[in-house]
């Protein structure tokens, strides 16, 4: 079946250090790849996507890229700030329109 | 545009029981799903609807029920409630197939 594996946390960085959380799917076919947020009290947001072997995508300074050679979807930003506190969910959607998120890693970037 | 859009925000109900909670997605977008987060098992996917026909559906037992109306807007209902039911549910709606998921901030739901 499909799933989604994502490298536990909690992450504690310092501001301006170089964040990798790792993504790791399962699925049959060509899923489309996403990474939400969500900070405290809120719901999920989408951070990028990508919804083919390759594509690259990004926002606010994060990246993932799509490997469908490993079968990852790892997140990375440069560059962290305190403001990118929050937990990530890595998620893969199937053909049938169903979503299968990873546990979720908690990130905390200390001044 | 508006954003996905849960009502109410908290809700404190006693085991035994029933609750409903509301949903009304982004204009336009016709499928709404829900899912259950808990620290433990983290998000767990309830169902989602489609034009007022659920699509798909996780594996939660019978006491967990959905609608959708002919504005796509959303209804959750848990009957019987117990302790374990204790969690955010969030609701979410997107365009189609493929694409995005947007999240409404959820419904707090604590079960005494």
């Amino acid at each position: 079946g499909n799933s989604v594996t994502q490298m536990e946390g909690p992450v504690t960085l310092s501001e301006e250090a170089f964040l990798t959380i790792n993504c790791t799917y399962t699925a049959t076919g060509y899923p489309s790849l996403f990474w939400y947020v969500q900070y405290p009290g809120e719901g999920l947001q989408l951070l990028l996507k990508a919804t083919k072997a390759d594509d690259k995508g990004s926002n606010k300074g994060f990246e993932a890229t799509y490997r469908k050679e490993t079968t990852s979807f790892h997140l990375e930003k440069g560059s962290v700030q305190v403001s990118d506190s929050a937990v990530y969910f890595c998620a893969l959607s199937d053909p049938g329109n169903q979503f299968y998120f990873g546990t979720g890693t908690s990130l905390t970037v200390i001044p | 545009k508006a954003g996905v859009t849960q009502t109410p925000r908290y809700l404190i109900k006693t085991r035994g029981q029933q609750v409903t909670l509301s949903c009304s997605p982004i204009s336009g977008h016709r499928s709404v799903s829900w899912y259950q987060q808990t620290p433990g098992q983290g998000l767990q996917f309830l169902f989602e609807y489609f034009s007022e026909t659920q699509r798909n559906k996780g594996n939660f037992p019978g006491r967990f029920s959905g609608r959708q109306f002919s504005n796509s807007r959303s209804e959750m209902n848990v009957s019987t409630l117990e302790l374990g039911d204790s969690a955010l549910y969030l609701c979410a709606s997107s365009v189609g197939q493929g694409e995005p998921l947007h999240f409404g901030n959820g419904t707090r739901l604590t079960v005494t």
